[in-house]
């Protein structure tokens, strides 16, 4: 199973909005809505942001939004914040004969 | 508070084997699927594998790179899952987590431990 594609970094100022892609297959984001969006700054756990494409666990902050067309994935931070800046990954369903794949990951900078 | 404790990282020479655990608790670990997912330095993040709640037939699904040498297991009277990792190789070097499955994605994840394989 290959590897998700995600741009390598990705940037914005504080207060505006930026947006990180996940283009897969349809044998993955395009076929399933178990599309999920990690957080991770170095050194500490990764954190689930988003799951089933558009779903926030608790106390993810509603600045952070998710959407799927055809094969491709979107994550949507907006009114970006100092504290967003991580690397951020994304992760999809592949059927029930395969564990899953993730995307190579996006550098977010805020600058 | 869902809380996974990974341990048993460390520094083993290539073709040894190493055993990671993850202490659980804060939610009900038998009915919960677990996974393990690694970070090599640098690089992003590669599934090793997960294992269903026996409720859900238990079964273990592997990563093609570990399939045959890394083996998963959880003690369900203890709370807590397991990663036996047998003939370690060089780029088998990453910060393994232990993580809940949910919504078919991991899902809640512990802080990690670092196996270093290296001569």
């Amino acid at each position: 199973q290959s590897a998700l594609t995600q741009p390598p970094s990705a940037s914005g100022s504080p207060g505006q909005s930026v947006t990180i892609s996940c283009t897969g297959t349809s044998s993955d984001v395009g076929g399933y809505n178990y599309v999920s969006w990690y957080q991770h700054h170095p050194g500490k756990a990764p954190k689930l942001m988003i799951y089933e494409v558009s779903k926030r666990p608790s106390g993810v902050p509603d600045r952070f939004s998710g959407s799927k067309s055809g094969n491709t994935a979107s994550l949507t931070v907006s009114g970006l914040q100092a504290e967003d800046e991580a690397n951020y990954y994304c992760s999809s369903y592949a059927g029930s004969n395969n564990l899953g794949v993730f995307g190579g990951g996006t550098k977010l900078t805020v600058l | 508070e869902v809380q996974l404790v990974e341990s048993g990282g460390g520094l083993v020479k290539p073709g040894g084997s190493l055993r990671l655990s993850c202490a659980a608790s804060g939610f009900t670990f038998s009915y919960t699927w677990m996974s393990w997912v690694r970070q090599a330095p640098g690089k992003g993040l590669q599934w090793v594998g997960r294992i269903k709640s026996k409720a859900d037939g238990g079964t273990i699904d592997y990563a093609a790179p570990v399939k045959g040498r890394f083996t998963i297991s959880r003690d369900d009277s203890k709370n807590t899952l397991y990663l036996q990792m047998n003939s370690l190789q060089t780029e088998d070097t990453a910060v393994y987590y232990c993580t809940t499955v949910g919504s078919m994605t991991p899902y809640s994840w512990g802080q990690g431990t670092l196996v270093a394989v290296s001569s």
